[in-house]
């Protein structure tokens, strides 16, 4: 069975400090990964895809990058937090692009003081 | 302008109850639907996905497309407690590379 995996849990920062959020899929080999951000109570906004290792595909600017070193992990960053980064992430992932399900992690909590 | 618009906001229906949540999207490029479940302090789960106009049922969840006026709903029958969560309706085009989300509705299910 797959399992997906974000750390850490919950993470409180200074404006202007770095970040990294990582996020690791077991049990399926080449999977798409996907970033997203969600405000407290309000909806999901894709960040960033990635269909393979090294390759990142960006959907909105917001300050923040992501990475795909290995297979089965993928980072999201950024070397200055801003206040309106404070928000949820999800990792999630699929089999394809297109018509598959999109399957996300537990998510990591940020606050940004 | 939000491509996928969900109503209501929100919705109470008392338990054993039906809830019907209704999504409409704004882009005709859009052929594939979901509808995930959110609980508070966890990542969103996918309740089902539906392609083909119609209806799709999943035990005592029932989604209709009707891919002409770009409406997607889901109905929940016989609704419990923990059917309580905020309910994203999401959809993508064939390229399949963005998937959009609505800005939920909140389901409260009471006794």
């Amino acid at each position: 069975a797959q399992t997906i995996h974000q750390w850490p849990v919950a993470e409180i920062k200074a404006v202007g400090s770095p970040l990294s959020l990582g996020c690791t899929i077991k049990g399926k080999s080449s999977p798409n990964l996907y970033w997203y951000w969600q405000a407290t109570g309000g909806t999901l906004q894709q960040l960033f895809y990635s269909i393979t290792v090294g390759q990142v595909e960006s959907v909105v600017q917001l300050n923040l990058s992501a990475s795909r070193p290995k297979d089965d992990q993928f980072i999201l960053s950024t070397e200055k937090l801003l206040l309106s980064h404070s928000g949820f992430y999800l990792c999630a992932w699929s089999l394809h692009l297109g018509q598959d399900t999109q399957y996300f992690g537990p998510g990591t909590r940020l606050l940004v003081l | 302008q939000q491509k996928v618009q969900q109503s209501p906001e929100s919705l109470s229906v008392p338990e054993g109850g039906m809830a019907s949540l209704n999504c409409t999207s704004s882009d005709r490029n859009f052929q594939y639907f979901w509808w995930y479940r959110q609980h508070s302090g966890e990542g969103p789960k996918a309740l089902m996905s539906i392609f083909s106009d119609g209806d799709k049922k999943e035990g005592r969840f029932t989604a209709h497309l009707n891919k002409a006026s770009l409406h997607v709903s889901l109905h929940i029958r016989d609704s419990q407690p923990s059917d309580s969560a905020l309910y994203f309706c999401a959809a993508s085009a064939s390229s399949g590379q963005k998937l959009v989300f609505g800005q939920g509705t909140i389901l409260k299910v009471y006794l």
